[in-house]
């Protein structure tokens, strides 16, 4: 399949480990966040979402936290598997229904 | 069930060429969703459908690019005289809803490639 992302910001963790991937995003306005999976060669998969009105919410094995103050995401994997390896990006969106995509981070995993 | 599908997956054009790329929706959707992703960076939002009409086109970069959803289900995205720029995997997307909360379901993508 295609490579997607070849000179994004990349963190490498261990198997088992717990993986923190960060965005920044840009719009006060923004009021909803998702944040997606993309792997070689297939298409954003959503993976979880949060409202403006929440500052976290879990999941399966991920967790998002929102602080609106300092305009920031993050996104936390549990006990991270290979399967988890793939690139992330968080999205907003602000009004109507299209979503902006931030500029991901390439998540790899070592056995 | 059937999740959103694309084709062709490749297509390589040579530039001038026009191309035609198609979107299936997951049945029943209402909401569709073209975007643009450039080798290493996030999807770029092109256009929005909610059924046959077309709500929001502000993301389209130039009048050769064209989209229709005439009856509301396939999406056909239509590149004219095709420009090395417009190299870039093209991204499907639809929703159940016309409402901004809904999951956008997206499809693999058609990678076009001009020569």
């Amino acid at each position: 399949g295609e490579s997607v992302g070849l000179h994004l910001p990349t963190l490498s963790v261990q198997e088992g480990d717990n993986s923190i991937i960060n965005c920044a995003y840009s719009n006060s306005a923004s009021d909803y966040f998702i944040w997606y999976k993309q792997e070689s060669g297939k298409g954003p998969q959503f993976i979880i979402d949060i409202r403006s009105n929440m500052d976290k919410r879990q999941g399966q094995r991920v967790t998002v936290l929102l602080n609106k103050t300092v305009k920031h995401l993050s996104l936390q994997i549990a006990a991270t598997q290979p399967g988890d390896s793939a690139v992330y990006f968080c999205a907003e969106n602000n009004a109507g229904n299209m979503l902006t995509f931030g500029g991901g981070t390439r998540l790899m995993v070592k056995p | 069930g059937a999740g959103v599908s694309q084709s062709p997956r490749y297509k390589v054009a040579k530039r001038g060429q026009d191309v035609a790329l198609r979107c299936d929706p997951i049945s029943g959707h209402v909401s569709l969703f073209w975007y643009q992703q450039a080798l290493g960076q996030g999807p770029e939002f092109l256009t929005y459908f909610q059924n046959e009409a077309q709500l929001d086109k502000s993301g389209l970069p130039s009048d050769r690019f064209f989209a229709e959803r005439p009856e509301g289900s396939v999406s056909t995205l239509k590149i004219q005289r095709t420009q090395q720029e417009d190299s870039a995997v093209y991204l499907c997307a639809s929703s159940s809803r016309g409402m901004r909360y809904n999951e956008q379901f997206f499809g693999p993508g058609t990678r076009l490639t001009v020569l």
